[in-house]
């Protein structure tokens, strides 16, 4: 079965970075792209960008340009999210999801945007 | 200020039959498809519905899915402690060229 197993669970300091893994099981990587997204405490839920394994295309929100960086490895099914200059504002639980967006497998019938997501990385970022 | 519209919460005793509502305009909901997901605390978000009322394989009949307008309705039938919830729903907004969620709402199995 479709599994995507992200990393722990991690405390910055303001102005730190981090990088959060998703290893994908289940499936062909390269098929589906990876996406990203946010929950902050009390808000709804925000798409970060996306990856394709397939081409390494990216696509990312307007909001994250230049402070996020997506990147796969498709040798280990892992894709990684990278978030630089981290405010308490960017204090949320991070999410990777299986998206055929921008991948192979758009045009497959029965496929559907965010159908398998990773269990979360809660990031906290406090002085 | 989530972009999609939803009740904060909702109830229901088992085996009652509930509907969460998601309110969006022209943009989106008027004219893109609508997902909808459940997520049990602390676990993973779960695809329940997309394409506006299409269920992948596993997700029982109870759960199905309609939208008329600008608006979107899940419904629950012969609710389950289980089914005890936040559930968002989802679509892409054509004006601001991006996907766009509601704000989720609490399903209380009373």
């Amino acid at each position: 079965q479709v599994q995507l197993e992200q990393s722990g669970g991690e405390v910055r300091k303001p102005g730190a970075s981090v990088k959060i893994s998703c290893k994908a099981s289940g499936y062909t990587f390269t098929t589906y792209s990876i996406s990203w997204l946010r929950q902050a405490p009390g808000q709804g839920f925000e798409l970060m960008g996306w990856i394709s394994p397939y081409n390494g295309n990216t696509n990312y929100a307007q909001k994250y340009q230049g402070r996020i960086t997506l990147t796969t490895d498709t040798s280990t099914s892992t894709a990684y999210m990278e978030v630089t200059g981290l405010s308490p504002d960017d204090t949320a639980v991070y999410y990777c999801a299986r998206d055929p967006y921008g991948s192979p497998a758009i045009g497959l019938a029965g496929t559907a945007r965010f159908d398998h997501w990773g269990q979360g990385s809660r990031v906290i970022v406090s002085s | 200020q989530s972009v999609l519209t939803q009740p904060p919460s909702v109830s229901a005793a088992p085996g009652q039959r509930v509907t969460i509502s998601c309110s969006g305009n022209s943009s989106n909901i008027g004219h893109n498809y609508v997902s909808w997901f459940q997520q049990i605390p602390g676990t993973a978000p779960k695809l329940l519905i997309y394409d506006n009322y299409k269920r992948p394989s596993g997700i029982p009949d109870r759960f199905s899915a309609s939208t008329s307008g600008t608006s979107a309705s899940l419904a629950i039938t012969g609710v389950q402690a289980g089914d005890e919830a936040d559930y968002f729903c989802e679509t892409w907004d054509s004006g601001l060229s991006d996907v766009v969620f509601g704000g989720g709402t609490k399903l209380t199995v009373l």
